[in-house]
Parts: C-alpha cells; sequence; structure tokens
C-alpha cells in the first residue's frame, strides 16, 4: 500500500508571506495522481490543487504551486502571499491511477497523509 | 461542479441506538463512494468503499455489522452506525469520485455525538 508523510504538524507563516508544506510518499507505480486538500475550521475538505505524474510541469492554481520530483517522490506545496483564509489542515493524497486501464478507475482510493496545520499570524 | 450532499451534518444519539447518514449525488452519478471516520486533529481513516448495487468493501478493523453501508442507487449511498456507543462519536466523511475520475468530491461531514 502507498503510503504518504507529512512531517511538520504544525506551521505558522506571517499573512502575504510564504509558507512551504512538505510531502513525500513511497509508491512502485509509474502512474498517479496527487492532490492537496485543504481542511478549514468548518471541515469541508476542499481540492487545492492535483498533479499528474505524468506531467513534468508543475500545477499551479492562483497563489497555491507545487513543486513534483517524482524521482525523489516529493510533493510540495507552496502558498504564496498568505492570507488569513488559508489558515487550515492541508492534506497531501496519492491516488493510483493503475485502474483506469481497466475502467475501474472509480474505486481508487486516495492515500492521505497525516496532515499539516497552517496558522496565519496577522 | 460536482456536489455531494451529506446529511445531518451533526447528529447527538443515545447509546444503543442507530443512526443513518445519507450522501447524495446532486449532479452526477456515484457508482462508489467512499466513507471516512476522522478523528480531532488527524487525518481521514477510510473506513469502506461501496460500490452501486453490490456489498461495500471494508478496510481491515472495521466492524461491517455495526457500520452498515448501503448504496442502493446511483446518487445515493448511507452509512448506519448500529447500536451506537460513545466510542463511535466521530466526524464522518463521505467523497465520491468527480465526473473527471480524476479526482474527488467530498460531503461537508457529519459529527456524530453518543451519549
Amino acid at each position: 500500500a502507498q503510503t504518504v508523510t507529512q512531517s511538520q504538524p504544525e506551521m505558522s507563516v506571517q499573512e502575504a508571506e510564504t509558507v512551504t508544506l512538505s510531502c513525500t510518499y513511497d509508491t512502485s507505480e509509474s502512474d498517479y495522481y496527487l492532490f492537496w486538500y485543504k481542511q478549514p475550521p468548518s471541515r469541508q475538505m476542499i481540492l487545492v490543487i492535483r498533479q499528474e505524474a505524468y506531467k513534468q510541469q508543475n500545477a499551479t492554481e492562483n497563489r497555491f504551486s507545487v513543486n513534483f520530483q517524482k524521482a525523489a517522490k516529493s510533493f510540495s506545496l507552496k502558498i504564496s502571499d498568505s492570507q488569513l483564509g488559508d489558515a487550515a489542515m492541508y492534506f497531501c493524497a496519492y491516488r493510483s491511477a493503475l485502474l483506469r486501464r481497466w475502467g475501474h478507475d472509480g474505486n481508487n482510493r486516495l492515500a492521505f497523509g497525516k496532515g499539516n496545520q497552517v496558522v496565519v499570524i496577522p | 461542479g460536482a456536489v455531494v450532499s451529506q446529511h445531518p451534518s451533526w447528529v447527538i444519539c443515545k447509546s444503543g441506538t442507530s443512526v443513518k447518514i445519507e450522501c447524495r449525488s446532486l449532479d452526477f452519478q456515484a457508482t462508489t463512494m467512499f466513507w471516512y471516520r476522522q478523528f480531532p486533529k488527524q487525518s481521514l481513516m477510510l473506513m469502506a468503499t461501496s460500490n452501486e448495487g453490490s456489498k461495500a468493501t471494508y478496510e481491515q478493523g472495521v466492524e461491517k455489522d455495526k457500520f452498515l453501508i448501503n448504496h442502493a442507487s446511483l446518487t445515493l449511498s448511507t452509512l448506519t452506525v448500529t447500536s451506537a456507543h460513545p466510542e463511535d462519536s466521530s466526524f464522518y466523511i463521505c467523497s465520491a469520485p468527480d465526473l473527471g475520475g480524476n479526482g474527488y468530491t467530498f460531503g461537508s461531514g457529519t459529527r456524530l455525538t453518543v451519549v
């Protein structure tokens, strides 16, 4: 089974500054997806960004960007110009794409890391 | 975008009673639904995977008879916590593969408190 590791339980960042969350994963597969999810105090899971393993270009979504290093199995998230609304738990997640080839993609489960609590200081 | 509606958002029940949690896909057909449990300040723990029209697949250590999952239609999956005890108090979240098949849409979660 794939494992996802997030090693910094809590990180603080000054408003308008940049914070980087680290994530590493363990897999023997070559085709997969990686995600960062945000869980604010409401506890609604919100997709922040998604990366497909076969794409070398790092994904970006406005102030959020990733540094995907496939060989190192690393997938860090950078939050630029941090805002108070960015305060949340952030989960890194892995999903195999293996079953896609057999048309059963819907059964691919997410493997989550333990999460990083991001605190934004005004 | 795809929406999964989860109800109730919170529920308090007495020990020994059963509680049903519903997840509905509002604008797409969810042939698969994942059910998670989450304790405070912890990650999501997958409990089971349900597929429409077939039996759910439970993760190791999850009691099938306590956590009954039904996926009777393409838009509705339910989790019933039977004979609930205080240790079942937790936050339960459902999730379905999104329309593109590459990501997931999550319900808003249910906070269950058993007294």
